[in-house]
């Protein structure tokens, strides 16, 4: 069964500085990859996603993340961060062959942006 | 933009009581998802739902759980006899064809 290691529970870093969240999965078969962000009393929301082609991915709001397939892992990076991005975030794989595609999330990261 | 909705945003229940969690899925999509979040945990699968009928479940989607859409814009999932620690946050979520998944706000449901 795939699984998803996030190594870090919770990452605070100061306002502007860069910022890295880490994330592996197990499985050495092909995947989607996706980071989710939760704001406080919100729902998931997708930030980026990997399905095939360019193993670097961006979202509008600056993050980015590679898909690294001979290290299995997927972190997502964000060269500035603002206040606004204190937030969970949650990477998660899914099988492409397998007709639910369900989702098997990691723990999840708690970004903390300090002023 | 179209979005997942869910309802209601807390419920507070009784042990061995029944709970309903509704949700509104995206009009056009065709897959269904249940997810749950206990306080603290990942965010695990439940159960999934497509062409009227479960795909795929969890181990923790047993005899007490159940879904149904039963008029074509309502997706539910059905606790029968709730236990304290089905005390979690549960998200809904639907997909199209393509691969992304659009989740709910959540549902939190409190068994005391």
């Amino acid at each position: 069964a795939q699984s998803v290691t996030q190594l870090d529970s919770q990452v605070p870093v100061f306002e502007e500085a860069p910022v890295e969240l880490r994330c592996n999965y197990s499985s050495s078969v092909s995947v989607y990859l996706f980071w989710y962000v939760q704001y406080p009393n919100q729902g998931l929301q997708l930030l980026l996603k990997y399905l095939s082609g360019s193993t670097l991915v961006k979202s509008i709001n600056g993050f980015e993340a590679e898909f690294n397939k001979s290290q299995t892992s997927f972190h997502l990076r964000k060269p500035s961060v603002h206040i606004s991005d204190t937030a969970e975030y949650f990477c998660a794989v899914s099988d492409p062959g397998q007709g639910a595609q369900k989702l098997v999330f990691g723990q999840g990261t708690r970004l903390t942006i300090n002023p | 933009e179209p979005e997942v909705t869910q309802t209601p945003s807390h419920q507070v229940t009784q042990m061995g009581q029944e709970v309903i969690l509704r949700c509104v899925p995206i009009s056009n999509h065709l897959y269904f998802y249940w997810y749950r979040q206990i306080l603290g945990q990942k965010v695990e699968f439940l159960v999934s739902f497509y062409n009227n009928e479960i795909s795929e479940k969890s181990e923790i989607f047993d005899d007490q759980f159940s879904v149904e859409r039963p008029d074509g814009s309502n997706f539910t999932l059905k606790i029968r006899s709730t236990k304290l620690e089905d005390s979690a946050m549960y998200f809904c979520a639907s997909r199209a064809v393509s691969y992304e998944q659009y989740f709910g706000p959540g549902t939190r449901l409190t068994v005391t």
